[in-house]
């Protein structure tokens, strides 16, 4: 299947601080998805993207679909101790309906 | 605002035993959809479900493997003889249709396999 590589894995900073993770994919996505998990519990939509280009905010949120149509960031500024968790980036190709799912950034918000 | 919701939260089973994992999708979406997550890994896709029928599986999703939408209501998956290796967070999600739509996902089903 597709690969789509999240980075950085992990991610430990203080509060305040902002942060930005990507994700990457060895062939074009038409939508590029964003959730957070919380630990025992399914992901959570925080960001659907689909076109390119397209820069879409949600709060403290802001993601980007990238030109190239193969990447993805997602930035979270002003960071908060509720922000902990694992955020997966999810793509979706031009063929078929399924997502693919990156292997997530682990983020911690250090009060 | 509308909830996938999957029933049991947790369920233990006995190796070699069936299992059914039941979702309850956002009342008008048409997708349905099976994931998988091993725990400390990614979501991995299963199966997806429309128009009464299997669009796509992967690989995991093997003769093992059922999925049905009894009524109009429910979307289960079937897992016939588990295995140790199944023991797995399933989550379901739905989506309204094709195009610029997301995917909702529910809270998951932790099984585990004795």
């Amino acid at each position: 299947g597709q690969q789509l590589n999240q980075s950085p894995q992990s991610m430990f900073i203080q509060e305040g601080e902002d942060v930005s993770m990507n994700c990457t994919s060895s062939s074009i996505f038409n939508t590029w998805l964003w959730y957070k998990q919380d630990p025992g519990e399914g992901p959570v939509l925080l960001i659907a993207l689909y076109k390119a280009g397209e820069l879409t905010s949600n709060g403290r949120l802001t993601a980007q679909f990238g030109i190239t149509r193969k990447d993805s960031f997602l930035n979270i500024s002003a960071s908060i101790p509720s922000d902990v968790g694992i955020y997966f980036c999810a793509g979706q190709g031009y063929t078929g309906n399924q997502f693919y799912f990156g292997t997530g950034t682990s983020l911690t918000v250090i009060p | 605002e509308p909830e996938v919701t999957q029933t049991p939260s947790h369920q233990v089973t006995q190796m070699g035993q069936e299992v059914i994992l039941r979702c309850v999708p956002i009342s008008n979406h048409l997708y349905f959809y099976w994931y998988r997550q091993i725990l400390g890994q990614k979501v991995e896709f299963l199966v997806s479900f429309y128009n009464n029928e299997i669009s796509e599986k992967s690989e995991i999703f093997d003769d093992q493997f059922s999925v049905e939408r009894p009524d109009g209501s429910n979307f289960t998956l079937k897992i016939r003889s588990t295995k140790l290796e199944d023991s797995a967070m399933y989550f379901c999600a739905s989506r309204e249709r094709t195009g610029n739509q997301p995917q909702h996902f529910g809270d998951g089903t932790r099984l585990s396999i004795l």
